[in-house]
């Protein structure tokens, strides 16, 4: 089945920093790399998307990159700030209809 | 509201009880996937839906979980003989068909087994 690591486990910043989170995936078959936020106490929600055939896409201050050789995609926030604070989950998806997230990535934004 | 509802919000219960829960999809989304979360761990799926049809069940499923959605929308999760191992977020999350990776959560269901 699908391995999925995310890196790093938890991020601190300073408001108004970038940060990157790193999602590496196993399976070569997956062609669906989503990120979710969940905040504390709350469902988790997709932010941003990216198929196989994409190499970049952006949504105002976030963005995900794919790297499909070597099998790993991040998501790029810029200009943080303390309501980016949150878990973020990756959740690639290969053949099957399902979506295997990763452990999460703690994310703290300091004012 | 029209986005996923989950109930009950909390069930506490003592071990070796039956629980049940229920999850009301987005009213067009013919998809309906359950997910397990313990603390600091991201989503476990369990099963998925696509109208009535139970199409995929995790092998991490013991035979005391099982899951319905007899008539294509609202769906039941039901564990038997509940362990303290159980205790967990049970997520419901339903998708369109023609958008079946996009997945809207519900805000879940926390057991707590005594």
């Amino acid at each position: 089945g699908e391995n999925v690591e995310q890196h790093p486990s938890t991020l601190s910043v300073q408001e108004g920093d970038s940060a990157v989170i790193k999602c590496t995936y196993s399976d070569s078959a997956s062609n669906y790399f989503p990120w979710y936020k969940q905040e504390l106490g709350k469902r988790p929600q997709l932010i941003i998307d990216i198929r196989s055939n994409v190499g970049e896409k952006k949504d105002q201050r976030i963005a995900v990159t794919l790297n499909k050789t070597a099998k790993h995609f991040s998501l790029h926030i810029t200009e943080t700030q303390p309501e980016d604070s949150a878990v973020y989950f990756c959740a690639p998806k290969a053949g099957t209809d399902k979506l295997i997230f990763g452990t999460g990535t703690r994310l703290q934004v300091f004012p | 509201d029209t986005g996923v509802s989950q109930n009950p919000r909390h069930k506490i219960t003592k071990r070796g009880q039956n629980v049940t829960f229920r999850c009301d999809p987005i009213s067009e989304h013919n998809r309906l996937y359950w997910y397990r979360q313990t603390l600091g761990q991201g989503p476990e799926f369990l099963t998925y839906f696509q109208n009535e049809a139970q199409l995929e069940k995790s092998r991490l499923l013991s035979d005391r979980f099982s899951a319905e959605r007899p008539k294509g929308s609202f769906s039941t999760l039901e564990i038997q003989r509940t362990e303290q191992g159980d205790s967990a977020m049970y997520l419901c999350a339903s998708s369109l068909a023609t958008e079946n990776e996009k997945l809207f959560f519900g805000s879940g269901t926390q057991l707590s087994v005594l």
